[in-house]
């Protein structure tokens, strides 16, 4: 069956180091984005994808990096300039279809010890 | 820029009807979506809403006025796994223009 997938779903990080998440899809979507979700918070886009080997900042994108090299794969780095990390990590992709909407993977829990 | 406005926290009690509201202002509107949330999960996707008036589906609906900026979500006979988080999203441009979502509506569904 396709799907997204990230990993891990639970990740501790010390202070001072980058982590990478990951996020695959076996959809065909062309488009995969990164949001970020905190207690009593929507959720809040740190960058985007809509084809492969190019990708723009969302609203919150200090402190994190992307990579776009294949389309089945859309990897967030949280870097060690991002000043809380300690966060729910999304992972989304879709199709151009306009009314599909966004199929979410499972997300990772990230955080700060 | 986008401003989505959603109530934070809503009760409503089992076999009852409840309407989860959703303000929006943007410029290029493309659509407007429901997602459901339980705790510590992904959103899960309900309904989609690009042209004006009412989609069912099944005991949940949703209305989009464009004019007004706001959209509501139906939830009919509630059920006690219906308490999750409502999570409004809107798209302003082509098919793959990022959602900006709102923050949210915490539902409990109480016996």
């Amino acid at each position: 069956d396709g799907g997204i997938t990230q990993s891990p779903k639970y990740l501790f990080r010390k202070e001072g180091q980058n982590v990478t998440l990951s996020c695959e899809q076996n959809l065909n979507h062309d488009a995969m984005y990164w949001y970020r979700q905190d207690p009593g918070q929507g959720l809040r886009l740190i960058y985007y994808s809509q084809i492969v080997n190019d990708f723009q900042k969302g609203d919150i994108a200090e402190g994190y990096s992307v990579s776009r090299e294949k389309k089945e794969s859309f990897p967030l780095t949280v870097t060690s300039a991002q000043k809380n990390p300690t966060a729910f990590y999304l992972c989304a992709s879709s199709s151009r279809q306009a009314n599909y909407g966004y199929t979410f993977g499972s997300g990772t829990r990230l955080t700060v010890v | 820029g986008q401003n989505i406005d959603q109530p934070t926290e809503m009760t409503a009690t089992e076999g009852a009807i409840v309407q989860i509201n959703c303000t929006y202002q943007t410029s290029g509107f493309n659509g407007l979506f429901w997602y459901q949330q339980h705790a510590g999960e992904a959103p899960t996707f309900l309904s989609y809403n690009v042209l004006d008036g009412l989609e069912e589906k099944g005991r949940f609906s949703s209305f989009l006025s464009r004019s007004k900026g706001y959209s509501y979500l139906l939830l009919k006979e509630l059920q006690m796994k219906d308490s999750a988080s409502y999570l409004c999203a809107v798209r302003s441009g082509a098919g793959n223009t990022p959602l900006v979502f709102g923050k949210g509506t915490r539902l409990s569904v109480i016996a």
